[in-house]
């Protein structure tokens, strides 16, 4: 059973479209994440959850909007899709918020986003 | 800001050791971890040192030095699968951010 799963693996649109990525988690996590990898392998927080609710919002575009309907899904939704935005969309979850179990984190296989 | 420092690139023979540096200069500290990525694969979970010294994993240990703001992962009888990348990752406040990663380490592993 794999244990952070995310779809789709590749994304193909143009600029302009909206689009959606899905993640689900089935370690019964409390925390979930995403993070935006670019092409340097460049790894950053976007949007951290806990228990639906959100935690961290870092100086992502309003044009990125999380959803979690249940602690074991968090989606990513992106309006207004922008060359920039092409970049692996990694989900993760930890245990908790807590530092001794969130140092630990799960990472879904990607989301490779192309936009043309 | 925050800064985590690594080398870019690093490269070595089968059955050598290496040691991947981190320096860091971040708002808070409350523990480095180190994360391998294969190419095209997701970031795995190595190792976390919240308290200075060593702490060892097998083939791989990590050291943290919180007064140098310094840690490394040492990889020892390395294997041609350990080619990948290499991150440390600092957790910057006591709940709410999550990580902030360094940049990276690509290391390759020769025969």
């Amino acid at each position: 059973d794999t244990a952070v799963s995310q779809t789709p693996k590749y994304l193909v649109t143009q600029m302009g479209n909206d689009k959606s990525i899905k993640c689900e988690q089935n370690l019964g996590h409390d925390t979930m994440y995403w993070y935006k990898q670019d092409s340097k392998k460049f790894l950053k927080i976007m949007f951290s959850y806990n228990n639906k609710e959100l935690i961290i919002n870092e100086t992502v575009p309003n044009r990125f909007s999380p959803k979690s309907p249940d602690k074991a899904h968090l989606n990513l939704h992106i309006n207004s899709l922008e060359l920039g935005d092409s970049a692996v969309y990694f989900c993760a979850s930890s245990l908790s918020l807590r530092t001794s179990e969130s140092y630990e984190q799960y990472f879904g296989p990607g989301t490779r986003l192309t936009v043309t | 800001g925050q800064s985590l420092e690594q080398p870019s690139e690093v490269t070595a023979v089968e059955g050598a050791i290496v040691q991947i540096n981190c320096t860091y200069q971040t708002s808070g500290f409350y523990g480095l971890s180190w994360y391998q990525q294969h190419d095209g694969g997701a970031p795995t979970f190595l190792s976390y040192n919240a308290l200075d010294g060593l702490e060892e994993t097998g083939r791989f240990s990590s050291f943290l030095s919180r007064s140098d703001s310094y840690g490394y992962l040492l990889l020892q009888e390395l294997q041609m699968k350990d080619s990948a990348s290499y991150f440390c990752a600092v957790k910057v406040n006591q709940a709410g951010t999550a990580l902030i990663f360094g940049k990276g380490t690509t290391l390759s592993v020769s025969s």
